[in-house]
């Protein structure tokens, strides 16, 4: 059975920071693994999607890393905002039912 | 292109009630989910649905938990009788088939409380 973590559950930055988010699971046979971000009351927002087949993703300030054989992933965020501030959600889809698996997100705060 | 549709948004209920929970995917999408989300959690897989068959509800408990999609488009979620710990949000997503690479994309969910 699939479980994703991440690490660490929340962070706190100043504005402007470079930071990285991490993802690790367990099963390295994926389809592809989803960054969504979560803000509060809302529903969530894909990210980045990276094939089984790639290494990374990128969009804008966005980049994503993906590293099957360790059974990991980065998100790598580059000068951060205030406006990045939300809860930062990766999925794994398994090679079977094709559903995503959650991990419990990263809390991301920016301050001004 | 309209989004994933759910309502209502919120719901606040009383123990052993019960509840239901609508969703209308993007036009087109053969592929439904129900995910539930419990507060400081990811969200779980309940049951996904191609076209108005179920293909996976193995953590969906049926002692209370029922869901359909009818006609192979709209879904309900249902549950009799709720407990305090169903309090969580509802998402449904949506995707357009069991494609390798497909992305799923999700409504803005309902936040039931049960007290």
């Amino acid at each position: 059975k699939q479980e994703v973590t991440q690490i660490p559950a929340a962070l706190s930055v100043p504005e402007g920071e470079n930071l990285v988010l991490n993802c690790s699971f367990t099963d390295s046979a994926i389809y592809n693994l989803q960054w969504f971000r979560q803000d509060p009351g809302k529903g969530l927002t894909s990210l980045l999607l990276i094939q089984s087949s790639q290494r990374e993703q990128t969009s804008g300030r966005l980049n994503a890393s993906l590293d099957k054989s360790s059974g990991r992933s980065t998100l790598y965020i580059a000068a951060s905002q205030p406006g990045d501030s939300a809860t930062y959600l990766c999925a794994a889809t398994d090679t079977g039912r094709r559903a995503l698996t959650f991990g419990s997100g990263t809390r991301l705060q920016v301050q001004p | 292109e309209a989004g994933v549709a759910q309502s209502p948004r919120y719901k606040i209920i009383e123990k052993r009630q019960s509840v239901a929970f609508w969703c209308n995917p993007i036009s087109g999408h053969a592929t439904l989910y129900w995910y539930q989300q419990i507060l400081g959690q990811g969200p779980k897989l309940l049951i996904q649905f191609q076209n108005n068959g179920v293909v996976d509800d193995s953590q969906l408990p049926k002692d209370r938990f029922s869901a359909e999609r009818l006609k192979g488009v709209d879904s309900t979620l249902k549950i009799q009788p709720a407990k305090l710990e169903d309090s969580a949000v509802y998402l449904c997503a949506s995707s357009l088939e069991r494609r390798e690479f497909d992305e799923q994309f999700f409504g803005p969910g309902t936040r039931l409380t049960v007290l």
